[in-house]
């Protein structure tokens, strides 16, 4: 049972927009930042937001996070095939004074 | 450009010892915290530790605490987790990953490598 309870699918077809939640408490969202991965199959994680906003430099525009409280989302739009990977996301935990991981939403292009 | 490249993974019997490494190249070392982060074999990312610039703090999830031990040596760039009493749940692959701050403090990881493989069976 991950700390952070994220959605384990989700889906959409080419050039739709999807949303994907990420739901914590007071100790981790609530007081930290919040990082977003993508890992495609059979590859290392990669960083996609972090600081529950900001793109790494290369990382389309089409990807944006947000954060409200102790919850945050990532969104994709214009969604692309090469998209269809597994997502993450992660925050320290002031509580259990350690890094927090979603359990991951493993998303799917129809 | 950032590198790290983790080795020493490999088959363990219930209660061993190993050591993995990391090898980073590409950006100042001792100005950053290190991870490892785990996944098992169909699972999700799991943080395992984390150790400090200086190495003079260390994190550990509570799974592996007592366990293992992160440790990092400025001279050679290098990262390292000594993994004792293994368990057959400690299977995964280990990512070593570059942490975007000093402190410890962070789940900001903005650079990992490729993973080394640890498997825990008789």
């Amino acid at each position: 049972q991950s700390v952070l309870t994220q959605p384990p699918s989700a889906s959409g077809t080419p050039g739709q927009r999807v949303t994907i939640s990420c739901s914590g408490g007071s100790s981790n969202i609530g007081s930290n930042n919040v990082n977003w991965y993508q890992q495609l199959p059979g590859t290392a994680p990669k960083l996609l937001i972090y600081s529950n906003n900001q793109r790494p430099s290369g990382v389309p525009d089409r990807l944006s996070g947000s954060k409200s409280g102790t919850s945050a989302s990532l969104a994709i739009s214009g969604l692309q095939s090469e998209d269809e990977a597994d997502y993450y996301c992660a925050a320290w935990d002031d509580s259990l004074n350690g890094v927090v991981f979603g359990g991951g939403t493993k998303l799917t292009v129809l | 450009e950032v590198q790290l490249l983790e080795s020493g993974g490999g088959l363990v019997q219930p209660g061993g010892s190993l050591r993995l490494s990391c090898a980073a190249s590409g950006f100042t070392f001792s100005s950053y915290a290190m991870s490892w982060v785990r996944q098992a074999p169909g699972k999700g990312l799991e943080w395992v530790a984390t150790i400090s610039y200086s190495g003079g703090s260390t994190y550990y999830a509570d799974s592996v605490k007592g366990r293992f031990t992160i440790s990092r040596d400025s001279s050679k760039n290098t990262l390292y987790l000594q993994m004792n009493t293994l368990r057959a749940e400690d299977t995964a692959v280990y990512y070593c990953a570059k942490v975007a701050a000093r402190t410890g403090t962070s789940s900001l990881c903005d650079y990992w490598g490729q993973g080394t493989l640890v498997t825990v069976s008789s």
